[in-house]
């Protein structure tokens, strides 16, 4: 099985941060990596999918980069409404495996 | 707007069962792929199921297989789950989303939850 991480599990961050969250697969995947944001008793909602296409709706200053084992969510400038929980998915196998997520909270 | 619904969470004890609908509107569910997917409390996101268009491709994780089977009945826009031999460790909220698929796979519509606990 394809095992994902994250990291950090925590990121202090200020308004107007650039922040970067990295996430990790066990075996490539291609590009068959989605990003997801959640906030506390809500649903997860998608940001990127295909590793870097940014899904409808969500914000330019969120943006996906990576291929293969490593991948990167990057926050141009970090805003109120960024202070979220994220994590990433693979969908390469018959499975989406996510990662454990990275919590990124006000410093 | 695309709008998916879960309800049938609630208290059950060990060893007990319980059936997770979910009900879609604003889409037509039999050009979608579903899935669930569950939060324990405190946790991260765990992929449970998912279910191909059609029903003919269904996969499960390791944690639920054999004990845990998904369905659909397009004509109906539902989605469902039923849970059998529940564990305390079953404990989470309970979300169907929406698989899109492209080049890639992602879940681009999620409901809002249902909880279950598993508890003497």
């Amino acid at each position: 099985d394809i095992q994902m991480t994250q990291s950090p599990s925590t990121l202090p961050a200020s308004v107007g941060d650039r922040v970067t969250v990295t996430c990790r697969a066990s075996q490539s995947i291609s590009n068959w990596l989605a990003w997801y944001q959640q906030k506390p008793g809500k649903a997860p909602k998608l940001l990127i999918y295909d590793a870097s296409s940014l899904e409808s709706g969500v914000p330019s200053r969120f943006s996906g980069s990576g291929f293969g084992t490593e991948f990167t969510l990057t926050i141009s400038s970090l805003q109120p409404d960024d202070f979220a929980t994220y994590y990433c998915q693979q969908s390469n196998t018959y499975s989406f495996t996510f990662g454990p997520g990275t919590k990124v909270d006000i410093k | 707007e695309v709008q998916l619904v879960e309800s049938g969470g609630g208290l059950v004890k060990p060893g007990g069962s319980l059936r997770l609908s979910c009900a879609a509107s604003g889409f037509t569910l039999s050009a979608y792929g579903m899935n669930w997917v569950r939060q324990a409390p405190g946790k991260g996101l765990e992929w449970v199921s998912s279910i191909s268009s059609s029903s003919t491709y269904i996969y499960y994780a390791d944690s639920v297989k054999g004990r845990f089977t998904i369905s659909r009945e397009n004509a109906k826009q539902s989605l469902y789950l039923q849970m059998n031999s529940l564990r305390a460790e079953d404990t989470a909220v309970y979300f169907c989303a929406r698989g899109r698929c492209s080049t890639t796979c992602a879940l681009d519509s999620w409901g809002q939850g249902t909880l279950v606990t598993v508890s003497s």
